[in-house]
């Protein structure tokens, strides 16, 4: 099965920039989905297709996936933001869909 | 309203069998493909299983390949996951999910609020 590494935490002050990364082998030929999941709640997708945002999803989130590596960005990141995310692939040569570990955002 | 709402959770000893349901509802059901997803609290998500729209075509994770198997009837928009030979790992919260597309690189647009499944003797 196809592995997705990810950070298992990132911390952030109000305000300033949350990176989180994404990697797998050769990630730059998948399109890479992010979802954000508060506590107690069903996940929600905040970028898909690499970079692209959901109506409702503010810009402050952005996707990139280059240089061996996919990431999300939140700029100026809120209160709100705090919430597990988690990057998504489907892998073809396994026919299966690949879910990162998860990287927990924590606004101090 | 559209939503999904599972249903089917419980304790079940290990070896036992368990079928989750998922009720689909606000949109046209037949038209997406389904999965199954599911999650340790405390934990992160796993990716369990996949069915097409028609129904005919099926994958699985390595994990419950042989022993789940992921089914759906469009006319009653329903998918389901028969568990079999259930172990104490497979001990979870069990989210439907939709597909935004049929294709396979896609995001999931849609989640129920879950199922609990605990396996224990």
């Amino acid at each position: 099965s196809y592995v997705l590494t990810q950070p298992p935490s990132v911390s952030v002050a109000p305000g300033e920039t949350a990176r989180i990364t994404c990697g797998g082998n050769n990630i730059g030929f998948k399109r890479v989905q992010w979802y954000q999941q508060k506590a107690g709640q069903a996940p929600v997708v905040v970028v898909y297709d690499d970079g692209d945002r959901p109506s409702g999803i503010p810009e402050r989130f952005s996707g990139s996936n280059s240089g061996g590596t996919a990431a999300l960005t939140i700029n100026r990141v809120e209160a709100g933001d705090e919430a597990d995310y988690y990057c998504q692939v489907y892998d073809v040569n396994s026919n299966q869909v690949s879910i990162g570990g998860g990287t927990k955002v924590t606004v101090l | 309203e559209v939503q999904l709402v599972e249903s089917g959770g419980a304790l079940v000893q290990p070896g036992g069998s368990l079928r989750l349901s998922c009720a689909a509802s606000g949109f046209t059901f037949s038209n997406y493909w389904m999965h199954w997803v599911r999650q340790v609290p405390g934990k992160g998500l796993v990716w369990v299983s996949r069915i097409y729209d028609d129904g005919r075509t099926t994958s699985y994770a390595d994990s419950v390949k042989g022993r789940f198997t992921i089914s759906r009837d469009n006319g009653k928009s329903m998918l389901h996951l028969q568990m079999n030979s259930l172990r104490v790992e497979d001990t979870a919260v069990y989210f439907c999910v939709r597909d935004r597309w049929r294709r396979l690189e896609t995001p999931f647009d849609l989640w129920g609020q879950g199922t609990q499944v605990t396996v224990s003797s």
